[in-house]
C-alpha cells in the first residue's frame, strides 16, 4: 500500500525567506502526486500536482514543486514567504486503484514571523 | 462548475448521541465520494469512500457508518457517539483518473462532550 510522510509538524519561517516543505512517498509505481494547503478551519485547496513530465512543477500562490524519482520525495518550495502562507500543508499520493483514493501525508504546519 | 456543499459547519453532542453528517455534489455525476477525519495536530485519515450509489468501503473499523443513498449524497453517521469521535471531518470528490485532484467541503467541527 502507499504511504506519505511528511518529517516536519511545524516550520517557522520570517515573511520573506523561503520555505520548503519535505515530502516522501512510498509506492511501487510512478504515482500521482498533489499538494494541498488548509487554512484554519477551512477544507483544502490545491497547490499542484504531478502525474508525467516535468519534474519541476508549478502551482498557484507562487509554489513550485520538484518531483525526484530516486529519492522518492516531492518537496514544496517557495522563494519568498508572505504571511498569508501560514497555513498547513499537506502531500498526499494518489494511486489509480479501487475508489482512486487519496493517501495524505501528516501534514506540515508553517509559522510565518513578521 | 462543481462544487461541495457540508453541513452543518460546527457540531457539539453529547456521548451516546446520534450523529448524521450530510455531503452533496453538484455539477458532476458519479463522482467517487470520500469521508475524511482530521484529528488535532494530525494529518487526514481515510475513513469510507463510494464509487457508486449503496457502494461503501470501510477504510477503518470504527463507530461509524456511511451510506450513499443518491450518486451525489453521502452521510455519515453514528448510532452512538463516543469521545474518540471528536474532530474535523471532510467530505471530498473525485473522478476517476488518477491524474484528478479532489475537491474539499469546508469541513464539520465535531465535539463530543
Amino acid at each position: 500500500a502507499q504511504s506519505v510522510t511528511q518529517p516536519d509538524i511545524h516550520i517557522t519561517v520570517s515573511e520573506g525567506a523561503s520555505l520548503e516543505l519535505r515530502c516522501n512517498y512510498s509506492y511501487g509505481a510512478t504515482p500521482y502526486l498533489f499538494w494541498y494547503v488548509q487554512s484554519p478551519g477551512q477544507g483544502l485547496q490545491l497547490l499542484l500536482k504531478y502525474f508525467s513530465g516535468d519534474t519541476l512543477v508549478q502551482g498557484i500562490k507562487g509554489f513550485e514543486a520538484e518531483f525526484k524519482r530516486s529519492q522518492s520525495s516531492f518537496n514544496l518550495r517557495k522563494p519568498s514567504v508572505h504571511w498569508s502562507d501560514a497555513a498547513e500543508y499537506f502531500c498526499a499520493v494518489g494511486v489509480e486503484a479501487a475508489g482512486n483514493k487519496l493517501t495524505f501525508g501528516g501534514g506540515t504546519r508553517v509559522l510565518v514571523k513578521p | 462548475s462543481q462544487t461541495i456543499h457540508q453541513w452543518p459547519a460546527t457540531l457539539v453532542q453529547p456521548v451516546g448521541s446520534p450523529l448524521s453528517l450530510e455531503c452533496t455534489v453538484e455539477g458532476t455525476s458519479n463522482p467517487n465520494l470520500y469521508w475524511y477525519r482530521q484529528a488535532a495536530g494530525r494529518g487526514l485519515q481515510l475513513l469510507f469512500y463510494s464509487v457508486g450509489i449503496g457502494q461503501i468501503s470501510s477504510e477503518v473499523p470504527q463507530n461509524l457508518s456511511a451510506s450513499r443513498p443518491q450518486d451525489r449524497q453521502f452521510i455519515l453517521s453514528s448510532k452512538k457517539l463516543l469521545l474518540s469521535d471528536s474532530g474535523f471531518y471532510l467530505c471530498a470528490w473525485r473522478g476517476d483518473r488518477g491524474d484528478t485532484e479532489a475537491f474539499f467541503g469546508q469541513g464539520t467541527r465535531l465535539t463530543v462532550v
